[in-house]
Formats: C-alpha cells, structure tokens, sequence
C-alpha cells in the first residue's frame, strides 16, 4: 500500500509570485484534504477535494485554490504569495466514507521571501 | 472559529514513566483523533475516538473520548525515547464540517533516557 506523498520537498518564492504544489493520495483513497502548518503550531484546514470537486473550505482567501483529477491526486495553488504564506503545507487522503480519519503526506516547505 | 487547547505545551519526562496530556473544545466533536508529528515530518495517526466514553488503546498508548464530547485524553505508558515528537489532538465536528480536522496547538515531548 502506497502512503500519501507530496512534491516538492521544498520550495522558496518571493512575494506576489504563484506557487503549485502536488500530492499522491494513499491507494484506495478517494479524498484529499489540505492544510497549512505554521511553525510551532498545529495544521489549519485549508480545503478538501472529493469527486474531483471543493467540498468544504477553511478561514483562507480565494487566492487559496486546488485541483483533483480523476486518479484522485491534487495540486494546491497559491497566488500573490505573502509573507505569512510561509509554512509546511500537509496533503492527507482518506475514504469518502471516513473523511475523518485521515493520513498524511510529509508535506512541501515553503519559504516566502 | 472553534479552538482546541491542548495541554501542557511541553513535558520533559524520564523514560519509563506513563504520560498524560489533554484536548478541550469550546464545542462538540464527533470525532476525536490523536496523531503525533517528528521532526521534517506529516502527522501520523495514532488513534480515532468516534463514541462519548469510548477508551481505545493501540499498544502503549490510550486514549478516550469525553462524556461531554468537548473533551479527549492521550496517555502513554512507559514512555521509551522514540516516543519524542509532538503530539496533536484534533476533532472534527460533523454536519457541515464532516472531513474538517481542527487540530490543537500540540504538546512537545521530550523524553531522557
């Protein structure tokens, strides 16, 4: 069983550029959830991606957006980065019929300057 | 929006002794998980609560889910030194936010051999 995976590892842009970030569901898992993790605290939920459409959005701003395709994976988009948009970024899967439990991907580091 | 406080911040113990750390919620949760977090690393899960007064082990760990649903409990026993990281509480409360994790702010473990 293939785990959560996520690309790149790490990534800097400066501000106001777009940024593109990738992730590879667990086998089996039709979900995708994304989340960002400032340092020293805990994820925040960004958005989630089931059917290849956005189902259930956190507190972010529509320069926040996302893709899944029809193989499940998904990318996260920012635009105009900011500052503060620095922080790991967390891919998790799950099933559809157990969103709760989800798993989650080593996450993509980025760096804001 | 809804906010977890999970304490203590931080624990400094020596190993062979149990750990306990907590997570309360200003709202209900219908699910409570616990997932703890290394170094350059995602989350991983370690347990799911989904029933008020519910007590699940997964090897040295138990954890339980609150009679009043607002609140969850982590311990360990006889903590050994890859039990180091962080450890995360999060809850999703069903409804309109089925699949939305909100996480608390972690408790770092540190633990001397």
């Amino acid at each position: 069983e293939t785990g959560v995976t996520q690309s790149p590892t790490h990534l800097i842009k400066t501000r106001g550029q777009q940024v593109t970030l990738r992730c590879s569901s667990q086998s089996g898992h039709n979900t995708v959830s994304w989340y960002q993790q400032a340092l020293g605290q805990g994820p925040q939920f960004i958005f989630q991606y089931y059917r290849e459409e956005e189902n259930g959005r956190g507190n972010f701003p529509p320069r926040f957006s996302g893709l899944q395709f029809p193989n499940y994976s998904s990318e996260l988009n920012v635009n105009a980065l900011e500052l503060d948009d620095s922080a790991l970024y967390l891919c998790a899967s799950s099933l559809s019929d157990k969103r709760d439990e989800q798993f989650f991907g080593p996450g993509t580091r980025l760096t804001v300057l | 929006g809804q906010q977890l406080n999970q304490s203590p911040q931080s624990m400094f113990i020596q190993e062979g002794e149990d750990v306990s750390m907590n997570c309360t919620s200003s709202s209900i949760f219908n699910t409570w998980l616990w997932y703890k977090q290394d170094p350059g690393e995602g989350p991983v899960l370690l347990i799911a609560l989904y029933k008020a007064g519910e007590l699940t082990s997964n090897g040295r760990l138990t954890a339980q889910f609150g009679i009043t649903r607002k609140d969850s409990f982590l311990n360990i026993s006889a903590s050994i030194p890859s039990d180091v990281g962080i450890y995360f509480c999060a809850g999703q409360a069903g409804g309109t936010s089925y699949g939305k994790l909100t996480f608390g702010q972690g408790t770092i473990l540190t633990v001397h051999p």
